[in-house]
């Protein structure tokens, strides 16, 4: 099974676009071993639940929580097996731990990075 | 696209079976058989422990079970083992290519 690993800036000024890249391990990500994955975003508040942001698939086709679809882009170079997220015009609520795993077809996240904390402040 | 709710609490002694709740609406829960359970001890990534409403990974022990009933869909952890205090949270698939988790809920082994 593959392995994912976040990395990225831990502190983001606000109104600033927040960048991570999940680097996957153990596999290349366009294999036709991963053509029913999809490649995800999560991200917990402190102390609080998860939440859904977003996936992009190898072919480039994403979808993303429509309470974040303004400000959110994600993107997949297949060369470097890593994929990304941009979240635009961060402010104070976007503090939170990042997470990055694998969806499977049948709707499920398999396989998660360890998360990285995040915090927008001045 | 609202959270699914879980109580915010549970608890058992060890050997015991606690059963957690998940509910949502016919847009997320009742409407696919894509509910899925993970469990997230203090400062980790959370862990798959059930897909597709019922079935449980490779390596998942069977004291972990699940089900759903209309917009409810629960968790049952039977033989209470300290190492399953953490929290856990469902997750459901809700259409459209989206996907809504619960509010989670702690379980202490008491």
């Amino acid at each position: 099974q593959e392995q994912l690993q976040e990395s990225g800036p831990g502190l983001v000024k606000p109104s600033q676009t927040l960048s991570l890249t999940c680097t996957v391990s153990g596999g290349s990500i366009s294999s036709n071993s991963y053509h029913w994955s999809y490649w995800s975003w999560l991200r917990q508040h402190p102390g609080q639940g998860l939440e859904w942001i977003g996936y992009i698939h190898n072919s480039g086709s994403a979808s993303y929580n429509p309470s974040l679809m303004s400000r959110v882009t994600m993107s997949v170079d297949t060369s470097k097996n890593q994929f990304s997220l941009n979240l635009n015009s961060v402010t104070a609520a976007d503090t939170a731990v990042y997470y990055c795993a694998t969806l499977r077809w049948e709707n499920y996240f398999e396989n998660w990075g360890q998360g990285t904390l995040v915090t927008v402040s001045s | 696209q609202s959270a699914l709710t879980q109580p915010p609490s549970a608890s058992g002694s060890p050997g015991q079976s606690v059963t957690i709740s998940c509910t949502g609406t016919s847009s997320d829960v009742s409407g696919y058989e894509y509910v899925s359970w993970y469990q997230q001890h203090p400062g980790k990534a959370p862990k798959l422990i059930i897909y597709e409403v019922t079935k449980r990974p490779s390596g998942v022990p069977d004291r972990f079970s699940a089900s759903k009933s209309g917009n409810t869909a629960s968790l049952t952890v039977s033989g209470l083992q300290a190492e399953d205090e953490a929290d856990y949270y469902c997750s459901s698939y809700a259409g459209s290519n989206t996907y809504v988790f619960g509010t989670g809920t702690k379980v202490t082994v008491l």
